[in-house]
């Protein structure tokens, strides 16, 4: 039972507009979710985290939004760079009682020069 | 990548070899992890180290050992190896609220 779901495998977009990476997580437990980006042949790298206790978090280009009603999060980059060609993995982890984060299986955004 | 070294990068082994991976970070942080990577899934914690000295069992710890002798090194053993660790193993340290921050840039490890 995958409790993290990146249902979109892919995700191309054009230079310059907003890319959304999205995921669903059915445990409602879950207190602090985290992104991460992976390019090819390299490990991933954290990217941007949200508590619970938030509905919105931004670093620079990259925003995240937490829907708790909803179970799922989204990853906004604005305006979308070619260097942003990665596969991004969100997660989630019930903090007072867990130890590993539960990843979702990722997303592959293409940004289109 | 981001202070982690793995090695080695790509292994070939045969059922019930054994081998060890090995895993070093520069950047002097106490936690550790190591994590498998698996088509269409997600990463899955093997192991965590959080300190010198301390490890516990991840998600998936069956088959496998691990051994923090100082801080710096985090290393992976299999014992016996199977053709279901086929897998990619990432190697993490650092801490983003007691999660891990920089991962390595994994082993490929197959196992016939």
């Amino acid at each position: 039972d995958q409790q993290v779901k990146q249902n979109s495998p892919s995700l191309s977009v054009q230079e310059g507009r907003i890319s959304i990476l999205n995921c669903d997580y059915t445990n409602s437990m879950f207190d602090y979710f985290l992104w991460y980006k992976k390019y090819p042949a390299e490990g991933p790298t954290f990217l941007i985290s949200i508590s619970s206790i938030k509905d919105k978090n931004e670093d620079g280009r990259f925003t995240v939004f937490l829907n708790k009603s909803a179970k799922h999060l989204s990853l906004h980059i604005v305006p979308s760079q070619p260097g942003d060609s990665a596969v991004y993995f969100c997660a989630a982890i019930q903090r007072r009682s867990a130890r590993q984060l539960t990843f979702g299986s990722g997303t592959q955004l293409t940004v289109l020069p | 990548n981001a202070g982690v070294t793995q090695t080695p990068k790509f292994q070939v082994l045969k059922t019930g070899q054994s081998m060890t991976l090995q895993c070093a970070q520069d950047m002097n942080h106490n936690s550790m992890y190591w994590y498998r990577q698996d088509p269409g899934m997600g990463l899955r914690l093997i192991y965590y180290s959080a300190s010198e000295g301390t490890t516990d069992k991840g998600e998936v710890p069956n088959g496998y050992n691990v051994s923090r002798l100082n801080k710096r090194e985090f290393s992976l053993r299999l014992e016996s190896a199977a053709p279901s660790q086929t897998s990619v193993y990432f190697c993490a340290h650092g801490t983003v609220s007691n999660q891990p921050q920089h991962f390595g840039d994994g082993t490929r490890l197959s196992i016939l």
